[in-house]
């Protein structure tokens, strides 16, 4: 599975956006590009997932660039509730490896 | 909530001991997935089992051992525990085999060697 890069942390300010981005430059061509996010300890939750359209549910947008060697992951509206680690995996069908993530940290 | 229900909640045992650690997937899901999360290491996958068969394994030691039963549910049995031991495992559990299903993680067992 191709290896991606993400900010160690992020700040962004209670109901701006936040723009969380990846690289996966040695992304193949059948890898998806999934999101989790772990809050303090809990275990981490299913944010979205997509392989080379834009995709967007009810937490969050995903912007895949068009090379899909970058993604964004796009919280429209964030609140303090989204303080958390996000992850950002690349996989094809086998098992899913987390990075370090990005920290964001969403301030009043 | 997931759905997905880890027993117990926090777990302290001393060095060379053995614990199992057990984890009930949501209804419906086939699939079960057993991680370790130290300070150091991360998240790091340890195993998975679909319908009662090992189907991939990763980072997991030879003194643990994992298993599905018939209901589905599954245990993680860690043996001659280690100091370095010490961490939070996650149990999480999906509809179909691959891993590009969408994980619903449970909230974890806390485990301290001493």
């Amino acid at each position: 599975d191709a290896k991606t890069t993400q900010p160690t942390s992020m700040d962004c300010a209670e109901g701006r956006a936040a723009n969380l981005p990846c690289n996966h430059s040695t992304i193949s061509g059948n890898e998806y590009v999934y999101w989790y996010r772990q809050i303090h300890s809990q275990g981490p939750q299913y944010i979205i997932h997509g392989l080379k359209n834009n995709e967007t549910n009810e937490m969050a947008s995903l912007i895949i660039t068009e090379d899909r060697k970058s993604s964004t992951l796009i919280l429209p509206h964030a609140t303090l509730r989204d303080t958390a680690v996000y992850y950002c995996i690349v996989l094809n069908n086998n098992d899913m490896r987390f990075g370090a993530g990005t920290r964001l940290t969403v301030k009043p | 909530d997931s759905g997905v229900t880890q027993t117990p909640k926090h777990l302290i045992t001393a060095t060379g001991q053995r614990v199992t650690l057990r984890c009930s997937p949501r209804s419906g899901d086939l699939s079960v997935y057993w991680y370790q999360q130290s300070l150091d290491q991360g998240l790091q996958f340890l195993i998975q089992y679909y319908n009662g068969e090992e189907r991939a394994k990763g980072n997991i030691l030879e003194r643990f051992s994992a298993q599905q039963f018939p209901d589905l549910h599954s245990e993680l049995n860690l043996s001659s525990l280690e100091l370095g031991d010490s961490a939070l495992y996650f149990c999480a559990s999906s509809a179909g085999t691959s891993g590009r299903n969408e994980q619903f993680f449970g909230p974890g067992t806390r485990l301290t060697v001493l």
